[in-house]
């Protein structure tokens, strides 16, 4: 399993563009989660979702917004981008049941600077 | 779900037991305590967690005062490799928000030669 995989891996955008984040994860986990992480801090939760077609709000989702079609794909969308998202993004995907249902299985994160 | 204090920074030297506290005064009858690392640059990585034993797996071991106040996470034989910042969480096990993890600020433990 590549388990959860995240692109691009850097990318710098300028004030007002916008992007989508690309987060897929193939151990058939229903829940997925995207955090950020500004310098020096812990991460903070944006948005996550129970599974397909089920998605909620975070701790700090103003400024993103998601979709969760297929078990797998988790995108994040940032419209108009601000020089306040710039930070890593993490995505997670952890199972309903059965093994490793407590972990969180976290990719290798998206660095953004916008500029 | 709870709030935990950890120290904010600990060195340790190789090879030796590294011991990180961390402090839950307000936890719940129903909530787990996890322990998660990041390695510099990389995603957080899932150690362990325990209710109220201690627990032991090939990563470390968890001990959880009887009171369940309190916790010490315990890397036996430390390496330059456990160079991370260490976070303890306290959550239920189903929390009704996908079992969303809430961060802090986590020790920063360094490992030293």
């Amino acid at each position: 399993n590549a388990g959860v995989t995240q692109t691009p891996k850097f990318r710098i955008l300028k004030i007002g563009q916008s992007m989508t984040l690309q987060c897929t994860q193939d151990m058939n986990h229903n829940y997925m989660y995207w955090y950020r992480q500004d310098p020096g801090m812990g991460l903070k939760l944006i948005y996550y979702s129970v599974g397909a077609g089920i998605t909620d709000k975070g701790e700090v989702p103003n400024g993103y917004n998601v979709s969760r079609s297929t078990t797998e794909d988790f995108p994040l969308r940032l419209e108009l981008a601000a020089p306040s998202q710039t930070s890593v993004y993490f995505c997670a995907s952890s199972p309903l049941r059965g093994r490793g249902y407590n972990e969180q299985f976290f990719g290798p994160g998206t660095r953004l600077t916008v500029l | 779900d709870a709030k935990t204090t950890q120290p904010p920074s600990m060195d340790c030297a190789e090879g030796r037991a590294a011991n990180l506290p961390c402090n839950h005064s307000t936890i719940s009858g129903n909530e787990y305590v996890y322990w998660y690392r990041q390695i510099h640059s990389q995603g957080p990585q899932y150690i362990i967690h325990g209710l109220k034993n201690n627990e032991t797996n090939e990563m470390a071991s968890l001990i959880i005062t009887e009171d369940r106040k309190s916790s010490t996470l315990i890397l036996p034989h430390a390496t330059l490799r456990d160079t991370a910042v260490y976070y303890c969480i306290v959550r239920p096990p189903n929390n009704n928000a996908g079992n969303m993890l809430t961060f802090g600020g986590g020790t920063r433990l360094m490992v030293k030669p």
